[in-house]
């Protein structure tokens, strides 16, 4: 059973286009989150949502944006791609961790290349 | 913001041996948790131990929780060619968002 989803699963994109990455989830969970993970390396965590609060990460570049229409959906624009920017981009969701020490469920990933 | 870093980076063994991952952190903690991901993958819970627990058990895993050298570790006993992949530990300060390190990387060879 798909809990988190996430399309497309690779996306090919070119130098200074913006693209748009999906994520949505059956969990009916209240916070999501992107994380951009570069080979061999820790997950990054880009930015998160406790249900509609949006909460950047200090060192997050500009060029990444988020949107989290409803519950169910949040989607990942970068707006000018880098060479840079080339990764895997991982969207999770969690129950309210203020709340808990609740787990993480992961989707399986969209791997970006920037040609 | 709080930060597990692995050790070693990479292990390889044969099935049937006992892979032991090890994590250290910085500051305290609420709770640590490790994960594994599968090659090109998300990564997916194993286990969480919170900071009045020093040992948890699921099947084949065994977490262990020092806090005194802010240090744990993750024992696969019995392992097998599917244990195969990378393992992050996740520790959650007072940030809330548990951050990961850069993970160790476990080959299994049948």
């Amino acid at each position: 059973d798909a809990m988190v989803i996430q399309n497309p699963r690779y996306q090919v994109t070119q130098f200074g286009k913006p693209v748009t990455l999906s994520c949505s989830q059956t969990l009916n969970h209240n916070v999501m989150y992107w994380y951009q993970q570069k080979s061999s390396q820790a997950p990054k965590l880009l930015f998160h949502y406790y249900d509609k609060d949006f909460n950047n990460e200090a060192d997050t570049p500009d060029n990444f944006q988020s949107r989290r229409p409803n519950t169910s959906f949040c989607f990942l624009d970068i707006r000018s791609p880098g060479l840079g920017d080339a990764a895997m981009y991982l969207c999770a969701t969690s129950r309210d961790i203020r709340q808990g020490p609740y787990e993480q469920y992961f989707g399986p990933g969209t791997r970006l290349t920037v040609t | 913001s709080q930060q597990g870093e692995e050790d070693p980076q990479a292990l390889s063994i044969q099935e049937g041996e006992n892979a032991t991952m090890n994590c250290s952190y910085k500051t305290s903690i609420n709770n640590l948790q490790w994960y594994r991901q599968n090659s090109g993958r998300g990564l997916v819970h194993l286990i969480l131990i919170r900071s009045n627990e020093r040992e948890k058990h699921s099947g084949r895993l065994r977490v262990t929780l020092d806090t005194s050298k802010k240090s744990s570790s993750l024992l696969i006993t019995a392992s097998r060619a599917a244990d195969t992949a990378s393992y992050f530990c996740a520790a959650r300060g007072g940030s809330y968002i548990p951050t990961f390190g850069r993970g160790t990387s476990l080959i299994v060879h049948p």
